[in-house]
């Protein structure tokens, strides 16, 4: 069965710390991955992954994929109260026409002050 | 102006009604979803339409339906509400012919809730 499993479920940090988010995944066929930060309401995308090793950055965020080893990380550097918020982990299959995202359940992330 | 609208934003209602939830998007995609968001259960696809006359279930369609009237309108119904259908909804579209992606783009969320 294909799955999407993202750890760890929640993290409290201080502003200023460097987290490191976890997505691993178990899919027949892979076409990407993406991620998306939730806050109050729905989720905003934030990267789309498809090949190994390329980073993709934006701001203090940034994200990379393993096929080989089947996950990918987000990074927050320097985190701030606004990235308080749950961050989701999908991947696409590739099958075809018929491509429905699995989810991760999300990692909620609360940054203090 | 939002790209994915989605009415109403909050509804409050009985067991057995009839409950319709409208979705509308200018980003001119071909694929629309519903997905419904429980704490602890992440989002779970509902149904999606990849165009006007195509239809699929997701993974929890029962209790559920939907119509697509047009490439820009998506409706999810509530024959008869029952509470354990109190949730999130989110309406989000796609279409991998912009970009080479299929990359889901979320309407705003209706809060239901079934009393």
């Amino acid at each position: 069965e294909d799955k999407v499993v993202q750890s760890p479920l929640s993290l409290v940090v201080h502003e200023g710390d460097t987290v490191t988010l976890n997505c691993s995944y178990e899919v027949t066929n892979f076409r990407s991955l993406l991620w998306y930060k939730q806050e109050k309401k729905a989720p905003t995308f934030l990267f789309m992954l498809t090949s190994s090793g390329i980073e993709k950055k934006s701001g203090r965020l940034s994200s990379i994929l393993d096929k080989k080893e089947l996950f990918s990380i987000l990074n927050i550097t320097a985190t701030q109260t606004g990235d308080s918020a749950i961050y989701l982990c999908a991947v696409v299959p590739n099958a075809g026409n018929n491509r429905k995202l699995i989810w991760g359940l999300g990692t909620s992330l609360a940054v203090n002050p | 102006d939002a790209d994915v609208t989605q009415t109403p934003r909050n509804r409050i209602t009985k067991t057995g009604k009839r409950i319709m939830l409208e979705c509308s998007q200018t980003k001119g995609h071909d694929r629309m979803y519903w997905y419904r968001q429980d704490p602890g259960l992440g989002l779970r696809l509902i149904y999606y339409s990849f165009d006007v006359k195509d239809i699929n279930k997701g993974e929890i369609s029962d209790g559920y339906s939907v119509s697509r009237q047009a490439q820009a309108k998506f409706s999810l119904s509530l024959e008869s509400a029952i509470p354990n259908q109190t949730a999130l909804y989110f309406c989000a579209t796609s279409d991998p012919r912009q970009g080479g992606t299929d990359t889901q783009y979320f309407g705003p969320g209706t809060r239901l809730t079934v009393l």
